[in-house]
């Protein structure tokens, strides 16, 4: 399978843990989008990447969040001190830049916060 | 600021129906207009797209028809069927960093 992958699929955490998400993305794409999703909703912007370098983050990423692709490839998300309204669905998408606008997603990962 | 607009918000459409989900813009500086389909539980995948240099394009049942001067774009599903239950989503990029900008999402039902 060489879709972008998104680990784990799903999380169920206590209040006041830290959680962290990995995706992986197609492997000649430079680009890389962190997004959130809760149900009933159309995605919401949080963070991208091109190559290692994070090129903008949404004000909706506080300062719990905070979002890594150290060589360039795969991505971390971290969310530290979790609170309920952090459960969402949070989806990793990859693309190459200077190609059509086109996104390819991963399946996301849900997060349920107790 | 709300850039773009989709309705309706839900539909329901007999097999064999066609489905017409609309969306409309506001900013001329879109140039790609793609439409996401997205399954329960899934990530949004590309449906299919087209540039402002086209009025119309049709991949299979699926056909995406663009109005520069009204700043609307339509996906139309033609002979739907169950398996197109799922909710659909226009999201135009802006920009260089090609950020998509979402409608609020069309949750269509097919009944069998």
């Amino acid at each position: 399978d060489t879709g972008v992958s998104q680990n784990p699929r799903h999380k169920i955490t206590k209040r006041g843990q830290n959680v962290t998400f990995r995706c992986d993305p197609i492997s000649e794409h430079n680009r890389l989008y962190w997004y959130r999703q809760t149900l009933g909703q159309g995605p919401e912007f949080l963070t991208y990447f091109q190559n290692e370098a994070q090129l903008e983050k949404s004000r909706l990423l506080s300062d719990r969040f905070s979002a890594e692709r150290p060589k360039g490839s795969f991505s971390t998300l971290e969310i530290q001190r979790t609170e309920q309204g952090d459960s969402a669905m949070y989806l990793c998408a990859s693309s190459l830049w200077g190609v059509t606008g086109e996104l390819f997603f991963g399946e996301g990962s849900r997060l349920t916060v107790l | 600021q709300q850039q773009v607009k989709q309705s309706p918000q839900s539909l329901i459409v007999q097999k064999g129906g066609i489905s017409i989900i609309n969306c409309a813009y506001e900013n001329t500086a879109f140039d790609y207009f793609p439409w996401y389909q997205q399954f329960p539980g899934k990530g949004p995948a590309l449906l299919i797209a087209i540039r402002p240099d086209v009025s119309e394009k049709k991949e299979g049942r699926f056909t995406i028809s663009f109005n520069k001067s009204a700043k609307q774009f339509s996906l139309h599903i033609m002979d739907s069927q169950p398996g197109d239950s799922a909710t659909y989503f226009c999201a135009p990029p802006l920009g260089g960093n090609y950020q998509l900008i979402w409608g609020a999402g069309t949750k269509l039902i097919i009944k069998p």
